[in-house]
């Protein structure tokens, strides 16, 4: 079956650090999303792709980035990680931009602590 | 940006209760979604709403498009232990934008 996997699942890092979050999907997905999820904001948009070597800014993106060399992969990078980086991050995909319903599927997340 | 107020933060409630939650914003959205997200996964999609004043029902869940199109509510009826979760609802203002989360309801559900 067709799915979206991202790896680690758990990581803890220090401070300072660069770490890369994997997200990967089966689907042949057209765009794929970055979130972050902390308690008393929900799912909050970092990055997003349409396609690949498109990427664009979400609404919290500062000390991020994303690359997308190809479909199935949309990796994101802390380039410095930071205590308020410390969160649980899901990385999405959906069909096509030309869809009027943005109906997203969900990696399973990874849990992430900045020490 | 946008901001999604959903209501209320938690909720604990007996098996078989019926529970409600809503979602309302100072802006218009052309559509509303409602996701559940269980323990250690990620949110998966419940029911998609498109044209004001909808009702749409998913098994036992329910939920509505509010007419002024800046609100939504989602009705869970005969609640059952694997409701247990954190709902979340999520608007679309245009076709193409982004979608905006609101904070999520999380739901306990005693047996």
């Amino acid at each position: 079956d067709a799915e979206i996997t991202q790896s680690p699942r758990h990581k803890i890092t220090e401070t300072g650090r660069q770490v890369t979050l994997a997200c990967h999907q089966t689907w042949n997905h057209n765009n794929m999303f970055w979130y972050r999820q902390d308690l008393g904001h929900g799912l909050r948009l970092i990055h997003y792709s349409y396609g690949v070597q498109d990427t664009n800014k979400g609404e919290v993106s500062d000390g991020y980035s994303v690359s997308r060399s190809n479909t199935e992969d949309l990796p994101l990078t802390l380039e410095s990680a930071a205590s308020s980086q410390t969160s649980v991050y899901f990385c999405a995909s959906s069909r096509d931009r030309g869809d009027s319903i943005e109906k997203l599927f969900f990696g399973s997340g990874t849990q992430l602590s900045v020490l | 940006g946008q901001q999604l107020n959903q209501s209320p933060q938690s909720m604990f409630i007996q098996e078989g209760e019926d529970v409600s939650m809503n979602c309302t914003s100072s802006s218009i959205f052309n559509t509303w979604l409602w996701y559940k997200q269980d323990p250690g996964e990620g949110p998966v999609l419940l029911i998609a709403l498109y044209k004001a004043g909808e009702l749409t029902s998913n098994g036992r869940l329910t939920a509505q498009f509010g007419i002024t199109r800046k609100d939504s509510f989602l009705n869970i009826s005969a609640s059952i232990p694997s409701d247990v979760g954190i709902y979340f609802c999520a608007g679309q203002q245009t076709s193409g934008s982004r979608l905006t989360f609101g904070e999520g309801t999380q739901l306990t559900v005693n047996p």
